[in-house]
């Protein structure tokens, strides 16, 4: 079964400074897709971004970014330039490419699997 | 486009008992996700629903169930509820159920049980 680990429960960062969360993942799949997600205080999930297993090119979305190491398993997020609003729980995610038709593709898989998460705090 | 709706938004039940969520997808969107949220546990997927149909099930009790309308919408049913069923309960829609669609949440339905 896949699993991910994020090591840092909590995090902190300076407003206007740049902070890296960590995430690791196990898996012996070669086909998946990796996700960030944002929770605020409002416990909305909101998705930074995502990325495709076979990209080789790192996602960016704004001031997100990823460096995915694919070899390593490791998918960590990059937010520079940090805001107040930036302060929220962050997921790291996984979802197995699974093939849509297989009917006996049955059990958990193919769906989110999350990280425990980290805290991020911004300091103003 | 309003994004994914749940009700009711907070829920408060004794032991024993049952409750029934709700989910509306976006419009036009036809996969249904549902997670348990826990400080102990994290995040945890409970099923998945595309065109009626469950297409996959997490590592839950049979006390939880849920369903899938003509219209998307979701609703997922606790039985017989214990102390550590209290949770966020997150749905999730996508336009389709494949791995490459990417999931929209709800703001969730906070359930405590007494």
């Amino acid at each position: 079964a896949q699993t991910v680990t994020q090591s840092q429960p909590e995090m902190s960062v300076q407003e206007a400074e740049t902070v890296t969360l960590s995430c690791t993942y196990d898996t012996s799949e070669s086909d998946y897709y990796l996700f960030w997600y944002k929770q605020p205080p409002s416990r909305q999930m909101i998705l930074v971004i995502r990325q495709e297993a076979y990209k080789q090119q790192n996602a960016t979305e704004n001031r997100f970014s990823v460096n995915f190491q694919k070899a390593a398993k490791s998918f960590s997020l990059k937010i520079s330039d940090s805001q107040l609003g930036d302060a929220a729980m962050y997921f790291c995610a996984y979802r197995s490419a699974w093939n849509f038709w297989l009917q006996d593709y049955g059990g958990s898989q193919g769906n989110l699997i999350f990280g425990k998460g980290t805290k991020l705090s911004v300091k103003p | 486009k309003a994004g994914v709706t749940q009700t009711p938004r907070y829920l408060i039940k004794t032991r024993g008992q049952q409750v029934t969520l709700s989910c509306s997808p976006i419009s036009g969107h036809r996969s249904v996700s549902w997670y348990q949220q826990t400080p102990g546990q994290g995040l945890q997927f409970l099923f998945e629903y595309f065109s009626e149909t469950q297409r996959n099930k997490g590592n839950f009790p049979g006390r939880f169930s849920g369903r899938q309308f003509s219209n998307s919408r979701s609703e997922m049913n606790v039985s017989t509820l214990e102390l550590g069923d209290s949770a966020l309960y997150l749905c999730a829609s996508s336009l389709g159920a494949g791995p490459q669609e990417t999931q929209y949440f709800g703001p969730g339905t906070r359930l405590l049980v007494l």
